[in-house]
């Protein structure tokens, strides 16, 4: 059971380069989210998705898109890339009775 | 709007010390809450809940009792272990669990 898988673990970016991270779960969730995590500031919500075919802004969408592709997946788009978004970003996912579940996180720099 | 709040760290202990990490929320209703932990290079992991007042959660001898009445959570152990050594979040969601909301983290250091 690999529960939420995210890749890549690592990417650098040049300032105004695009990319998409992946995200996958295997425990037919609903929900799905995407944090990311910056020193001293905890984790903060981008996007979420309460199911298949929705998607809704978090604390901090500026910069981002998603796609809630079906139900095992959600992926993160950052379509010109800054220095800002230098972060990890971490993907989890929720289903009705269970804790949120977390990938390993990417590990993105911006240059 | 939703917030949790938790001390600063990091938190230096010799093995062995007793544990507190304080974690304190504004929440709107009766929001479940929740403690995760952060080893090095990975995802969070639940580490223990409680749904509602006056619940102790409890795993690993880590314990946490939902207290309405001061909007608190705070972890406690009473002998930490090298192993525990670790980041600690406090988060809350609300009924719907359509969102959860995380404190800033308290990086946990236990020396030998």
């Amino acid at each position: 059971n690999a529960g939420v898988t995210q890749t890549p673990k690592f990417q650098v970016l040049k300032t105004g380069q695009s990319m998409t991270l992946q995200c996958a779960q295997d425990m037919n969730h609903n929900s799905m989210y995407w944090y990311r995590q910056d020193p001293g500031m905890g984790l903060r919500l981008i996007y979420y998705s309460a199911s298949e075919g929705t998607t809704d802004k978090g604390e901090v969408p500026n910069g981002y898109n998603v796609s809630r592709l079906n139900k095992r997946e959600f992926s993160l788009r950052l379509e010109s890339a800054a220095p800002s978004q230098t972060s990890v970003y971490f993907c989890a996912s929720w289903g009705a009775g269970s804790p949120l579940h977390f990938g390993n996180g990417t590990r993105l720099t911006v240059t | 709007g939703d917030s949790v709040t938790q001390m600063e760290g990091p938190v230096t202990l010799s093995e062995e010390a007793f544990l507190t990490i304080n974690c304190t929320y504004t929440a709107t209703g009766y929001p479940s809450l929740f403690w995760y932990v952060q080893y090095p290079g990975e995802g969070l992991q639940l580490l223990l809940k409680a749904t509602k007042a006056d619940d102790k959660g409890s795993n690993k001898g880590f314990e946490a009792t939902y207290r309405k009445e001061t909007t608190s959570f705070h972890l406690e152990k009473g002998s930490v272990q090298v192993s525990d050594s670790a980041v600690y979040f406090c988060a809350l969601s609300q009924y719907n669990f359509n969102k959860f909301y995380f404190g800033s983290g308290t990086k946990l250091n236990v020396k030998p």
